[in-house]
């Protein structure tokens, strides 16, 4: 079965240290994949995506996540949280026979001041 | 502006009382579906539409019925509702091609007593 993980309910890290918001998958083929960001009471945001090439890619507000392949892990990284940066996060991940896409169970991010 | 719009965004309802959920977005996109998310659960696809009059099940189709009759809206029927239906739905549209990330409506948070 297709599926993605994400390991931790709840990251909690201080301001102006790095984080990580870690997601794997079980999906066939060559998957594209996806981080979103979804802020209280509000819809998802796409915050980066990963479809070939280099390894490590840019997004939004400063998130990168790198991808590895070998691992098939797709960790969403910042340099330098911040207490804006407090959210619920969600890897997705497109692919498998039908092209589904596959959400995890989100995380949420503490970032505390 | 660019965006998916659902209405209403709040609805409180009883057992077995027909409903609605309107979706509509502004974008052209050829591909949209509906979620829900549950806490614990993240977000499950219930039925997705590739195009205009092509609509497919989902992980989670049961007691739920989509149409596609124009481009644009994608509306979420639920013809007797039930309590394990309460949950928050979304929307979302994407341009089509694989790698496209999604747009994701407001959110609509349903309870069914």
């Amino acid at each position: 079965a297709q599926s993605v993980a994400q390991p931790e309910d709840q990251v909690n890290v201080a301001e102006g240290n790095p984080l990580t918001v870690k997601c794997t998958y079980s999906v066939s083929g060559n998957p594209y994949l996806f981080w979103y960001v979804q802020y209280p009471n509000r819809g998802l945001q796409f915050l980066l995506k990963y479809i070939t090439g280099d390894n490590l890619v840019k997004g939004s507000y400063g998130f990168e996540a790198e991808f590895n392949k070998s691992q098939t892990s797709f960790h969403l990284k910042k340099p330098s949280a911040l207490v804006s940066d407090s959210a619920l996060y969600f890897c997705a991940v497109r692919g498998g026979s039908f092209n589904k896409f596959y959400f995890g169970s989100g995380t949420k991010l503490n970032v505390k001041p | 502006e660019a965006q998916v719009t659902q209405n209403p965004r709040y609805l409180i309802t009883v057992t077995g009382k027909k409903l609605t959920v309107t979706c509509s977005q502004n974008m052209n996109h050829e591909y949209m579906s509906w979620y829900r998310q549950d806490p614990g659960l993240g977000l499950r696809q219930i039925y997705y539409s590739m195009n205009v009059e092509v609509t497919d099940k989902g992980d989670v189709p049961e007691g739920y019925k989509v149409s596609r009759k124009e481009k644009r809206n994608f509306p979420l029927i639920l013809e007797s509702p039930s309590p394990n239906q309460t949950s928050l739905y979304f929307c979302a549209s994407n341009p089509g091609l694989p790698y496209n990330e999604q747009f994701f409506g407001p959110g609509t948070r349903l309870t069914v007593l």
